[in-house]
């Protein structure tokens, strides 16, 4: 059974930090990794998609990598803004079907 | 905002009430989500819709009743629903068939059972 964990939880950092969140898998049959932003009370907003067979993806100050052989993705976040305030989740799709597991999410302040 | 939407955005209802959330997405995809996101635990897939055919029904309990009457329309009907249904229920699309595809998500309606 597909297990998805975030770590940290929670992460508060001063403005112009780079840093990187965790997300880890146990089933490497996976068709996708997926990184969403969610702001307080809404829905989702996808920032990247990584396929199976890729490593990594890249869209303006944010970067995603994938490594399914040892069932980890990092999103990295380059001179964070207070802007970039809000729950990143990843998910993962596993393979053979629609099925979609969520991480937990970890929660960032980036303090102004 | 993206390019599904859903209606209404809050909602409060009885226990013995029924009532339906709409969801619409205009992107031109044929595959259609239910996801139900409560406090402090991950989201969870409640059902999927490919090219109108369900193929994804996660152990949902039977009071959830979705409806896809074509690729752009989904809705989940609501009937004798306990206070723990509470939570926001999101609903996403993707491009259709079994490959990978990225998926959009609306804003989600808030739902609370009282």
């Amino acid at each position: 059974k597909q297990e998805v964990t975030q770590i940290p939880a929670a992460l508060s950092v001063p403005e112009g930090e780079n840093l990187v969140l965790n997300c880890s898998f146990t089933d490497s049959a996976i068709y996708n990794l997926q990184w969403f932003r969610q702001d307080p009370g809404k829905g989702l907003t996808s920032l990247l998609l990584i396929q199976s067979s890729q490593r990594e993806q890249t869209s303006g100050r944010l970067n995603a990598s994938l490594d399914k052989s040892s069932g980890r993705s990092t999103l990295y976040i380059a001179a964070s803004q207070p802007g970039d305030s809000a729950t990143y989740l990843c998910a993962v799709r596993n393979t053979g079907g629609f099925k979609t597991i969520f991480g937990a999410g970890t929660r960032l302040f980036v303090k102004a | 905002e993206t390019g599904v939407t859903q209606t209404p955005r809050h909602l409060v209802m009885g226990m013995t009430n029924k009532k339906s959330l709409k969801c619409e997405q205009h992107l031109g995809h044929n595959a259609m989500y239910w996801y139900k996101q409560s406090a402090k635990k991950p989201l969870e897939l409640m059902f999927v819709y490919n090219f109108k055919e369900q193929t994804e029904n996660n152990s949902v309990p039977s009071r959830f009743s979705p409806e896809c009457p074509n690729s752009s329309h989904l809705f989940l009907h609501l009937h004798t629903l306990q206070p723990e249904d509470s939570a926001l229920y999101l609903c996403a699309s993707s491009q259709g068939g079994e490959r990978s595809y990225e998926q959009y998500f609306g804003p989600g309606t808030r739902l609370t059972v009282t």
